[in-house]
């Protein structure tokens, strides 16, 4: 997890409020993403970015958005939190071909 | 949908014992990669092998590719309870399949339980 936090690392939230994920680097690397774990579905990439102010969707990007405006940072946001949104939320970041995980964020919607 | 497909979902054996996990994938591929999953943890990254390798060693993992049959396997030999994990294959299809090399398809993974 070295040189990738990731905040909040829990967080319950209801159903209809808007949910701010943050990503953080210190390792200057060129892509970032943002998956989603579950039981039974494995990893799944929502959406991913390829340098600052360049995002593109993932397999699962409905409901999400995400911004990046610095190199070091890469927000996910869930305009209005659903219970299907129940998750674990994974950062990655990668300058190659290897891909390095954040900790993780365990996101309830109630 | 998934790219690559784990099998067993989940294997247990004993301290001492090889490991064998295989990697189903449906395209071609330019990269496939391993990583291990601890509990309540990221992925970490195990091992790389390129599309035009069959064979990769690092430490005691062994890692095969065959293209031709789109599958790959891991070997952990001499296993300890610390490699209790889930382990994950990760491709990246090749351009020709309409992929690229930064993006990865995770398969769901297995659950390896090392048994002291």
């Amino acid at each position: 997890d070295a040189g990738i936090t990731q905040s909040p690392r829990h967080k319950v939230t209801e159903t209809g409020t808007p949910v701010t994920l943050r990503c953080h680097q210190t390792e200057n690397h060129r892509y970032m993403y943002w998956y989603r774990q579950d039981p039974g579905h494995g990893l799944r990439l929502i959406h991913y970015s390829y340098g600052v102010k360049d995002t593109d969707k993932g397999e699962v990007s409905d409901g999400y958005s995400v911004s990046r405006s610095k190199t070091e940072d890469f927000l996910l946001t869930l305009e209005s939190a659903t219970s299907s949104q129940t998750s674990v939320y994974f950062c990655a970041i990668s300058e190659r071909n290897e891909q390095y995980f954040g900790p993780g964020t365990r996101l309830t919607v109630t | 949908s998934q790219q690559g497909e784990e099998d067993p979902q989940a294997l247990s054996i004993q301290e001492g014992e090889n490991a064998t996990m295989n990697c189903s994938y449906k395209t071609s591929i330019n990269n496939l990669q391993w990583y291990r999953q601890n509990s309540g943890r990221g992925l970490v990254h195990l091992i790389l092998i390129r599309s035009n390798e069959r064979e990769k060693h690092s430490g005691r993992l062994r890692v095969t590719l065959d293209t031709s049959k789109k599958s790959s396997s891991l070997l952990i030999t001499a296993s300890r309870a610390a490699d209790t994990a889930s382990y994950f294959c990760a491709t990246d299809a090749s351009r020709e399949s309409g992929g690229s090399n930064y993006k990865l398809t995770f398969g769901k993974g297995t659950l390896l339980t090392v048994n002291p």
